[in-house]
Order: C-alpha cells, then sequence, then structure tokens
C-alpha cells in the first residue's frame, strides 16, 4: 500500500535562510506526489505537483521540489524563507488508479526573526 | 469563486448528539471529497463523490458516520451519536477530476469538540 512519510514534525528556519523539507513515499510503480500547505485555520492549498518528466518541479510562491527514485524522496525547498511561509506543510501521493490522495502526518515550519 | 464552502466552522457538543457538517462545492467540480484531521492519524480520507454518488466509503470509520450529497451544490456529513474520539477537523474538497490529474480545492474544514 502506498504511504508517505514526512520525518520533521517541526522546523524553525530563521527568515531569509533556506528550507528544506523532507518526504518519502512507498511506493511500487511511478507516484504522483504533491505538496500541500495549510496556514493557520485555512484549508489545504496546492504548491506543487510530480507527474512525469523533469524531476525538479516548481510551484507557486517560490518553492520547488526535487523527485528522486532512487531515495523514493520528494521533498520541497526553497532558497529564502519569508514570513509569512510560517504553516504546516503536507506531502502526498496518489497512484494512477485515481483513488484520492494519502497524506503524510505534516511538518509545522516556523519562521524565526 | 467563493471556494469550497464549510459550516459551521466550530462546532461543539455533548457525546451522544448527532452533528451535522455541511459543504458547498465549487460550482462545477464532479467530484467531493470528505477528510478528517486528527493528531494521531494526520489527514484521514473518508469518503468521496463522483456527481453526487458516493463512490468509496472505505475510510468512513463506523456506521456512526454517514455521508449524503442530495446534490452537485450540497453535501453534508453526519456522525450520530457523536463521541469524544470524533474530535478533529473535517475538510471538503472538491475537484474536476480525480488526482492526479485534478487539483484538489479544500475547505477551511469544521473544527468538531464532543465533550
Amino acid at each position: 500500500a502506498q504511504s508517505v512519510t514526512q520525518p520533521d514534525i517541526h522546523i524553525t528556519v530563521s527568515e531569509g535562510a533556506s528550507l528544506e523539507l523532507r518526504c518519502n513515499y512507498s511506493y511500487g510503480a511511478t507516484p504522483y506526489l504533491f505538496w500541500y500547505v495549510q496556514s493557520p485555520g485555512q484549508g489545504l492549498q496546492l504548491l506543487l505537483k510530480y507527474f512525469s518528466g523533469d524531476t525538479l518541479v516548481q510551484g507557486i510562491k517560490g518553492f520547488e521540489a526535487e523527485f528522486k527514485r532512487s531515495q523514493s524522496s520528494f521533498n520541497l525547498r526553497k532558497p529564502s524563507v519569508h514570513w509569512s511561509d510560517a504553516a504546516e506543510y503536507f506531502c502526498a501521493v496518489s497512484n494512477q488508479a485515481g483513488t484520492a490522495l494519502i497524506f503524510g502526518k505534516g511538518t509545522t515550519l516556523s519562521v524565526s526573526s | 469563486d467563493a471556494g469550497v464552502i464549510q459550516s459551521p466552522r466550530h462546532e461543539v457538543t455533548e457525546m451522544g448528539q448527532e452533528v451535522t457538517l455541511r459543504c458547498k462545492p465549487i460550482s462545477g467540480h464532479d467530484y467531493l471529497f470528505w477528510y478528517r484531521q486528527t493528531m494521531m492519524r494526520g489527514l484521514e480520507l473518508l469518503i468521496y463523490f463522483n456527481n453526487n454518488v458516493p463512490i468509496d466509503d472505505s475510510g468512513m470509520p463506523e456506521d456512526r458516520f454517514s455521508a449524503k450529497m442530495p446534490n452537485a451544490s450540497f453535501s453534508t456529513l453526519k456522525i450520530q451519536p457523536s463521541e469524544p474520539r470524533d474530535s478533529a477537523v473535517y475538510f471538503c474538497a472538491s475537484s474536476l477530476e480525480l488526482p492526479p490529474a485534478g487539483e484538489q480545492f479544500f475547505g477551511p474544514g469544521t473544527r468538531l469538540t464532543v465533550l
């Protein structure tokens, strides 16, 4: 069965510093991968997704993610974090059969000044 | 478009009471999803509909939970009777297509507290 692991429950980054949030998946075939962000009191918003092709995916708000099949990873990155990026981030996987998304437990990002 | 609308945003009830959560999907979206978010289990899919028909309800925890979609613009998730372990944030989402092709748009959620 598919599963998603986000090893870091909580990360604190200084404003202006770079960010990397880790995501590992378990899936037999080529996965479809997603990153969502949830701001306090809000629903989830899609940041980016990977289906196929270029393994480096660009998303909204300056985020990018890299798919590494050999490591079963899909880590989210941002070169310079802004205070408004403080939120909870979810990695998710979907299979080709089109079942709904399977989410990781999430990583809470705090941004210090 | 106003996005996915959920009501109420917060609900506090006592154990044994019936709870009804409501969702209005984005107009034109054929798929509607109900998720539950807890600290212990994270975000879990409960059920999803296609064109108002329930397709997969394997995530519904037990018979106390039921969901309906009487028309394309309205869905309910009902818990009867409610229990303290049902306390969670319940999200509704809608999409034009199933993932991965269809992006799911999430509502703001309903925070349910069962005392």
